[in-house]
This record gives C-alpha cells, sequence and structure tokens, in this order.
C-alpha cells in the first residue's frame, strides 16, 4: 500500500509527558500537512511543509508543539509537556504540490491521542 | 477568515434511498475550491466529490453529485441509491484557489455522521 502512513495509531500517555507522532507521506508529495480534529468537530489545520521547509503554523501550535520533516520525507510531530486538552485525533495528509490545478490531500489514518 | 457550516449532526437514510447532506460556507474569495470528504469509523478520510467555484456545472462522481450555489454559499451532496458502506462521517471542506501561505490549508465543517439503515 503507498498510501500515508502514521505511528502509532494510538498512544495514551500521562499529563506532563512528551509524545511524538509520525507520519509518512505519499513517496512523491512535496507537501506534507498536520491536522488536529477534536470529538465532535471537522479537522482542523496546524502546520504545513513543502520538502523540507515548515511554510506555516496555525495559532493552535502552541509553543509546546513541534514539527519537522528532514529531509523532505517522513515528519514528526513532538508535543512537549502534554496536557489533558491535547488529547484529540492528529492527521497527516500530503499533496503533489503543482502549478496551476487544486493539489489533493491524502489523509493517514491518524494518531489517536488521550492524555490522563 | 473562511468558515463553513453544516447544519446537521446526524442523518438517516434506508438503503437504496437518496440523501442529501447541506453546507454553507463563508467566503470573500471569488476562486475556490470546495470538496466532501467521508471519514468512516476508525478508517482514513477519503475524497469523495470537489466542486471548482468558477465553474457553474455541478460536479458527479457515480452515486455522488452536489448542488452548488454560489451566489447562496451553499454547497449539499446527494447520495443517490445508498448503500451500506455510504454510512460514515461526512465533512465539507474549502479551499482557497490562491496560492501562498495557509492557502493550501483546508477548512472543515463539524461533520454530518450518516447512518444507512438495512
Amino acid at each position: 500500500d503507498t498510501g500515508v502512513s502514521q505511528d502509532p495509531r494510538h498512544k495514551i500517555t500521562k499529563r506532563g509527558q512528551n509524545v511524538t507522532f509520525r507520519c509518512d507521506p505519499i513517496s512523491e508529495h512535496n507537501r506534507l500537512y498536520w491536522y488536529r480534529q477534536t470529538l465532535g468537530q471537522g479537522p482542523e489545520f496546524l502546520t504545513y511543509f513543502q520538502n523540507e521547509a515548515q511554510l506555516e503554523k496555525s495559532r493552535l501550535l502552541s509553543d509546546r508543539f513541534s514539527a519537522e520533516r528532514p529531509k523532505g520525507s517522513f515528519s514528526t510531530l513532538e508535543i512537549q509537556r502534554t496536557e489533558q486538552g491535547d488529547s484529540a485525533m492528529y492527521l497527516c495528509a500530503s499533496s503533489l504540490e503543482t502549478s496551476g490545478d487544486y493539489n489533493e490531500q491524502f489523509f493517514g489514518p491518524g494518531t489517536r491521542l488521550t492524555v490522563l | 477568515a473562511q468558515t463553513v457550516t453544516q447544519s446537521q449532526p446526524e442523518m438517516s437514510v434506508q438503503e437504496a434511498e437518496t440523501v442529501t447532506l447541506s453546507c454553507t460556507y463563508d467566503t470573500s474569495e471569488s476562486d475556490y475550491y470546495l470538496f466532501w470528504y467521508k471519514q468512516p469509523p476508525s478508517r482514513q478520510m477519503i475524497l469523495v466529490i470537489r466542486q471548482e467555484a468558477y465553474k457553474q456545472q455541478n460536479a458527479t462522481e457515480n452515486r455522488f453529485s452536489v448542488n452548488f450555489q454560489k451566489a447562496a454559499k451553499s454547497f449539499s451532496l446527494k447520495i443517490s441509491d445508498s448503500q451500506l458502506g455510504d454510512a460514515a462521517m461526512y465533512f465539507c471542506a474549502y479551499r482557497s484557489a490562491f496560492g501562498g501561505g495557509s492557502n493550501y490549508k483546508l477548512t472543515f465543517g463539524k461533520g454530518t455522521l450518516l447512518t444507512v439503515n438495512p
């Protein structure tokens, strides 16, 4: 399967702990996006990368959050000192940036984070 | 900022019947894309159908079609001949057609949970 993959699928942690999620995009895709989806809500944009450059960050991404995409391939999203309000599904998506037309974003299965 | 509103938290339909999911949006932009995404339980989100704002013709993909009313800023999804596999959360989403900055992000509504009854 050559779709977007995310690891782990589920993560349970205690408040105050650090967690890191990984996203592997579709191999030729140069754009990668992170979204957060809380219960009863639609996904909300967090940040995106074009290749290895992080081009935009939402105000939702507090200082405790950091994302990287070394070498423009996989990406990691780290949350430091987790809080109960961080409990959510974290979705990764990727797209192939081409000039002109829209670029469909393909989503991964998500990582569900529960902070106790 | 753009907003997307889905006013139906839940909908149900009998198998083989037709159902319409509603979506309205707010934007000051003249060119943009609208999408319907399907999120089955515990499975990843997939694109169902998209509409480009500059195209007046409503998009159709097999049993799925949209009613795009640009002036009213309305974008509804019609599912014909509903199947059990259509049961899922459906999200309406907006994306600017202008590049740069966070314009590539998708802005989603809260979703409509569709149940298909056999």
